[in-house]
């Protein structure tokens, strides 16, 4: 079965750091690939996701992903981070033959110091 | 449009009470998701359904727990008894189905406590 590994449980920065959330999954074929962000007390939404084409994907509020297909990566970026980026951060994966099932990393929390 | 409509909000239960947990997913779409999130074992899928038919089910903890999708726009989940080691909080989503890659769209949960 394919599992998705977030290895970094808890990461506490300042604001205007840079930031790089890692995500690794386990599945041999073609996958799609999600990051989904929870911020306190709310329900997950979506932040970007990639499907094909270009292996760099930018979604909302300046966040960015790689696919890097020989790694089995797709790590979460953002240049700059806000307060308002406090959240817990998920990957996830879908297989291409799964129809939309996604299975869920861990998740990461990310605190962010004004 | 409305998003995926989950009741009750929350939900404080004593054990062995049943407990039914309802959703309504966003029109249209066909493919519907229970998920439980908790602490210790993070975003877990119970159960997931294409065109009301139950696919995989592969993650419903046990016998207590069942699900329901009765129409393409009604899904409930119920835990009969209910236990402690249950309280949670259990996640509605909902996609267009299609064969992979659609957007999941969540629920705003529903806080279940068995005490």
């Amino acid at each position: 079965a394919q599992s998705v590994s977030q290895h970094n449980h808890h990461v506490i920065l300042s604001e205007a750091a840079s930031l790089e959330l890692g995500c690794n999954y386990s599945y041999g074929g073609t996958v799609n690939l999600f990051w989904y962000v929870q911020y306190p007390g709310q329900h997950l939404q979506l932040l970007l996701k990639y499907f094909s084409g270009d292996p760099l994907v930018k979604g909302i509020k300046g966040f960015e992903a790689e696919f890097i297909k020989s790694k089995f990566s797709f790590n979460l970026r953002k240049p700059s981070v806000q307060w308002s980026d406090t959240a817990e951060y998920f990957c996830a994966v879908n297989p291409n033959n799964a129809g939309n099932m996604l299975t869920f990393g861990g998740g990461t929390r990310l605190m962010v110091k004004p | 449009d409305a998003g995926v409509i989950q009741s009750p909000r929350h939900e404080v239960t004593e054990m062995g009470q049943e407990v039914t947990l309802r959703c309504k997913p966003i029109s249209g779409h066909n493919s519907l998701f229970w998920y439980r999130q908790t602490m210790m074992r993070g975003l877990e899928l119970l159960i997931y359904f294409n065109n009301n038919v139950p696919i995989d089910d592969s993650g419903m903890p046990e016998d207590r727990f069942s699900a329901k999708m009765p129409n393409a726009s009604f899904s409930t989940l119920k835990i009969q008894p209910s236990e402690p080691r249950d309280s949670a909080v259990y996640f509605c989503a909902s996609s267009y189905g299609g064969p992979s890659g659609n957007t999941i769209y969540f629920g705003e949960g529903s806080w279940l406590t068995v005490v």
